[in-house]
């Protein structure tokens, strides 16, 4: 099992691009689960992602947006990019539900800079 | 408001000492807490969650609710417990971090 897998690793864009990242889940796993880590903070909520539906959402501006595909992989995409918007994005999955551990499994994460 | 709060940004102790992560939380319901640990050039994993109520790698934390606290402990540190530790809430959201503490045992 190659557990939480994201693309791409790095990316750099300029202000005003849009950018779309990835995240397939762990094998089993049917939520996903987004967040932004600044340097120096820790990571934080933007959106979950449950039966292809955001169930939940984070103080984030609607700029940032979601999907999630019948095979439960999903995507982030952030239109007209500040310089602010530079961090790194953590994809989480987990299975969620009554009788579920409800343990989020993290990615190793896709670093965007904007210039 | 959910709320997590680590004091310390950096911790330095030496091999064999013991070993304190501070966690403060604040949430007016009965939360859910981790630990989350990231080791150098790793993802960040889950090291313990407070209704599991069992030690990994040495590590125990209890969760304080007169004092709203759920702070790591160690009794005796090893190098390879350098990282940067998380503290984490669940409650209204999947989890709230705080801004993490990194621990440096020096041999």
């Amino acid at each position: 099992d190659a557990g939480v897998t994201q693309s791409p690793t790095h990316l750099i864009k300029t202000r005003g691009q849009q950018v779309t990242l990835r995240c397939s889940p762990k094998s089993g796993h049917d939520t996903v689960s987004w967040y932004q880590q600044a340097l120096g903070q820790g990571p934080q909520f933007i959106f979950q992602y449950y039966e292809e539906e955001e169930r939940q959402r984070g103080n984030f501006p609607d700029r940032f947006s979601g999907h999630q595909f019948p095979n439960y992989s999903s995507e982030l995409n952030v239109n007209a990019l500040l310089l602010g918007d530079s961090a790194l994005y953590l994809c989480a999955s987990s299975l969620e539900g009554v009788g579920a551990k409800n343990i989020q499994y993290f990615g190793a994460g896709t670093r965007l800079s904007v210039l | 408001a959910q709320r997590v709060t680590q004091p310390e940004k950096l911790l330095s102790v030496f091999k064999g000492a013991p070993v304190e992560l501070k966690c403060n939380y604040s949430y007016s319901g009965s939360p859910e807490l981790f630990w989350y640990v990231q080791y150098s050039r790793q993802r960040l994993q889950l090291l313990l969650r407070h209704i599991s109520r069992e030690s990994i790698k040495g590590f125990t934390a209890d969760l304080n609710k007169g004092e709203t606290s759920f702070h790591l402990k160690k009794p005796f540190a090893q190098e390879e417990d350098s990282a940067m530790y998380y503290c984490a809430l669940r409650a209204d959201t999947p989890l709230v971090f705080g801004k993490g503490t990194r621990l440096s045992v020096i041999a």
